[in-house]
């Protein structure tokens, strides 16, 4: 679809689950992102890597932990989550801004919709 | 601190018309600015983005954007709406002062009526 490609496209877990979110981009771009996305907010940042390094946190509990294995594959996993948690989360990839005229624009996947009970 | 307002939740106009998007940002170093579309149960799909240069930028599926320093603006435009038009909008921004961190707008629903 965009070259991003989200997993599970929806999933509903308990509070004492333990899931994970998987993204995986085939542009052969070397940065990668999670969003949240929740009704009625802004679209939030969690997480940021570039070349596999994580280089933004934006405060996210640490129930939320990510993994960035290689280049084309970046995780999300959840445990102990809380029903507020509850969002479509959001992976994007980029090339690195500093990477020429197709620098700076997020493709995004189709999101993982989470519903925690 | 980057922050983006977009004033309006809802815009509605009728198939055939002009429409207008609106953004403001506020960056401490120079904006680069985007806008992105959302249909339902879909990601973000990139529409046109402003760096450097031509302050009247276009995008994709006959979208346009111009960039207004002074009034720290950058609106979304087309001028004949289509009623496949209607989604969900967000203006983006990034400051060239803090690295990856795009800032989103809290979106605009786009009502195109036939």
């Amino acid at each position: 679809e965009t070259g991003v490609t989200q997993t599970p496209r929806h999933l509903v877990m308990g509070m004492t689950n333990k899931k994970s979110l998987k993204c995986e981009q085939h542009l052969g771009h070397n940065a990668m992102y999670w969003y949240k996305q929740s009704a009625k907010k802004p679209l939030e940042l969690m997480f940021v890597y570039s070349l596999e390094e994580r280089v933004e946190n934006n405060s996210v509990p640490s129930r939320f932990s990510p993994e960035c294995p290689n280049s084309s594959h970046l995780f999300l996993h959840l445990h102990t989550l809380q029903p507020e948690d509850s969002a479509l989360y959001l992976c994007a990839s980029s090339q690195d801004w500093q990477g020429g005229p197709g620098a700076n624009v997020l493709t995004f996947g189709a999101g993982s919709r989470l519903t925690v009970l | 601190a980057q922050s983006v307002a977009q004033p309006e939740d809802q815009v509605k106009v009728a198939e055939g018309n002009p429409l207008t998007v609106k953004c403001t940002y506020s960056v401490s170093g120079n904006p680069y600015l985007f806008w992105y579309v959302q249909y339902p149960n879909r990601g973000l799909q990139f529409l046109l983005k402003y760096i450097t240069g031509d302050n009247l930028v276009k995008g994709s599926y006959g979208f346009e954007a111009e960039f207004n320093k002074s009034q720290t603006s950058f609106h979304l435009k087309k001028p004949s709406a289509l009623v496949s038009d209607s989604a969900l909008y967000f203006c983006a921004v990034r400051d060239d002062n803090y690295g990856q961190n795009f800032v989103f707008g809290p979106g605009t629903r786009l009502s195109v009526l036939p």
